[in-house]
């Protein structure tokens, strides 16, 4: 099966900054995605990465590095309503998509 | 508003009851998907359908029965369920399956089995 690891759990102040780790082991790879849930709600897409390297949205930046099986999400200018669940989601050789547990950002004030 | 909308939001049943969950997405995608979220797991991908066509089916129990009438709708029928079996169930879609796109989500159905 896949193997998706994230933080459970990470607090930060309002304004400053958070990374969010993610790796993982699939059979096969093409494209990770982040996608953050708010609570009660559907997860929305926030990035996508299937080459190595930075992208950036705004204050939200993705990074992938396929050979070592990583990603992280940066989450810059942090406000309060960034206050969510954060899931990362890999899509193996078959196109399916597996997720990790997701990671629960509180913003603090 | 992702354009996939879910009902009911809320759902209390029993063991014995018989019920069915409704997704419809307003997007023109031809894959449909259905996941369960426990609280503190990973979603788990229960059921896949591209144009019509059951293409996954991820040793799900039979106690859940998928129905896809044509590509905007999808329904997750319910029957002697489990209390394990409470957790919120998504609904997504996709252009295709096997594509190069994201899927996007309904808002899900929280259920409750007693």
């Amino acid at each position: 099966g896949q193997n998706i690891d994230q933080p459970t759990e990470m607090t930060a102040t309002e304004g400053a900054i958070v990374q969010i780790n993610c790796t993982y082991q699939t059979s096969g790879f093409n494209g990770l995605f982040w996608y953050q849930q708010h609570a009660g709600e559907a997860p929305t897409f926030l990035s996508y990465n299937v080459l190595d390297g930075l992208e950036e949205k705004g204050r939200f930046s993705s990074f992938l590095s396929r050979s070592k099986g990583y990603s992280y999400l940066l989450l810059k200018e942090l406000q309060m309503k960034d206050s969510a669940s954060y899931l990362c989601a890999v899509r193996d050789r078959d196109y399916k998509l597996s997720f990790g547990a997701g990671t629960t950002v509180t913003v603090r004030a | 508003e992702t354009g996939v909308t879910q009902t009911p939001r809320h759902l209390v049943m029993g063991m014995t009851n018989k019920k069915s969950l409704k997704c419809e997405q307003h997007l023109g995608h031809n894959a449909m998907y259905w996941y369960k979220q426990s609280a503190k797991k990973p979603l788990e991908l229960m059921f896949v359908y591209n144009f019509k066509e059951q293409t996954e089916n991820n040793s799900v129990p039979s106690r859940f029965s998928p129905e896809c009438p044509n590509s905007s709708h999808l329904f997750l029928h319910l029957h002697t369920l489990q209390p394990e079996d409470s957790a919120l169930y998504l609904c997504a879609s996709s252009p295709s399956e096997g594509g190069g796109e994201t899927q996007y989500f309904g808002p899900g159905t929280r259920l409750l089995v007693l």
